[in-house]
């Protein structure tokens, strides 16, 4: 059973949309969640964290946490061609605290 | 500032080969960990170390072994590659473990092909 679930993709939208991201977790217990970016062939980079429910805006990123519905999302207004990258959503969770990934959602933004 | 550094960047193996992953973090962080990527199924911990003198297993320990030879440094043995094997390796460091806020940081990764 996978803790972690996103959609795959590929989710294309048209440079200067906004761009939609959800992840889903199982374990209510999770404390905090992560956004990291991974452009082909590079390492992850975090993007935003979140712990609170609401939404976390950092820029061009807003980041979106519903606990009693165990759903967090990414939002990527103005999306450039740059943004063009697989999104991993991470999870704080498990008794030892681990982060645990969903297996990222390509995106591409098309000029 | 190298942050987190690992080495080979690539390295092909034959099956049943053993060779060492190393790493090493300069951000004085107390734990370290090594994922492996495969396409499709996102990063999972193979290994990890909380502090110093630790280590702790993962998701997918097997086939695996970790040294956490001081604070520095963190290196990941295939003991006899096997062709499952074949994957993306990253280390990764964050300065604690177990608590809100745990950012990781990863290295470049390395790319390891057993035929």
């Amino acid at each position: 059973q996978k803790e972690v679930e996103q959609n795959s993709g590929p989710l294309s939208v048209p440079e200067g949309a906004i761009a939609s991201l959800n992840c889903t977790y199982s374990d209510r217990g999770s404390q905090s969640f992560f956004w990291y970016r991974q452009y082909s062939g590079k390492s992850p980079e975090l993007i935003m964290f979140i712990y609170s429910n609401g939404d976390k805006e950092d820029g061009r990123f807003t980041a979106q946490l519903n606990k009693a519905s165990q759903y967090v999302s990414l939002l990527i207004r103005d999306s450039q061609p740059s943004d063009s990258a697989t999104y991993l959503c991470a999870v704080n969770s498990g008794s030892a605290r681990q982060l645990t990934f969903g297996s990222g959602t390509q995106l591409t933004v098309l000029p | 500032n190298a942050g987190v550094t690992q080495t080979p960047k690539f390295q092909v193996l034959k099956t049943g080969q053993s060779m060492t992953l190393q790493c090493a973090q300069d951000m004085n962080h107390n734990s370290m960990y090594w994922y492996r990527q495969d396409p499709g199924m996102g990063l999972r911990l193979i290994y990890y170390s909380a502090s110093e003198g630790t280590t702790d297993k993962g998701e997918v320990p097997n086939g695996y072994n970790v040294s956490r030879l001081n604070k520095r440094e963190f290196s990941l043995r295939l003991e006899s590659a096997a062709p499952s094997q074949t994957s993306v390796y990253f280390c990764a460091s964050s300065e604690a473990t177990g608590t809100a806020g745990n950012t990781i940081y990863f290295g470049e990764g390395s790319w390891l092909t057993v035929v």
